[in-house]
């Protein structure tokens, strides 16, 4: 059974870094046939895709305009695993961040349990 | 960016009702449109892909609709564990895009 299993801090100062790991077990990290991705739901912005990173013969990143300056997301092979950097955090990053594949690239089979992470001092 | 509009917001309903959901998208998709479902506390769920092809598990009640930029998910009689959000998402265009939702209420 494959499960996607989230961890990291529910509060971050704003300025500082936000960073959250999704642990992958039932699959790889490494697959050539899906897709890892960062999203977060807030109710202000709704369902928003942050970033993604994938194997294809060498490691490729997409990520959201709305965050290209500040994100980073990248794959642990030695820990199956991959995480989320988002720097210069301020309250609007407030939200629940979701980690999940897409199979084939395309449809998000396959979800974390979602983090609450508040920005605040 | 393709633009996803659900409508309505919000659907009141009763259990054994038949709900009819829309999304219409900003340019042609052909068929390649999936629905989510998302319940309080929870990540969301994958029900629908090829605007019409159930994701493995999901109960026949659950179908969907359409092509190009015009797209339904119905179901057929609601029970308790339907009521949630539910999301469009294209996958015909990058960057993937989602709909703002559906939220069935009592």
């Amino acid at each position: 059974q494959v499960q996607l299993q989230q961890s990291g801090p529910g509060l971050v100062k704003p300025s500082q870094t936000l960073s959250l790991t999704c642990a992958i077990s039932g699959d790889s990290v490494s697959s050539n046939s899906v897709v890892w991705n960062w999203f977060r739901q807030s109710p202000s912005s709704g369902l928003e895709w942050l970033g993604r990173t994938y194997y294809r013969s060498k490691w490729y990143n997409d990520y959201a305009l709305s965050v290209k300056s500040r994100i980073t997301v990248k794959a642990d092979t030695s820990k199956n695993q991959f995480s989320l950097h988002l720097s210069s955090v301020t309250p609007e990053d407030t939200a629940v961040y979701y980690c999940a594949r897409a199979a084939g690239a395309t449809l998000f089979d396959l979800w974390g349990q979602g983090t609450l992470v508040a920005v605040s001092s | 960016e393709i633009v996803m509009t659900q409508s309505p917001a919000t659907l009141s309903v009763s259990p054994g009702d038949r709900a009819t959901l829309s999304c219409r998208a900003s340019q042609s998709l052909t068929i390649n449109l999936a629905w989510y479902q998302q319940k309080p506390g929870q990540a969301p769920r994958l029900l629908i892909f090829g605007a019409s092809t159930r994701a493995t598990g999901i109960p026949a009640r659950f179908s969907g609709s359409g092509s190009g930029t015009e797209f339904t998910l119905t179901i057929s009689s609601l029970q308790s564990e339907d009521f949630a959000t539910y999301y469009c998402q294209q996958y015909n265009n990058w960057p993937y895009t989602f709909g703002q939702g559906t939220k069935l209420e009592i």
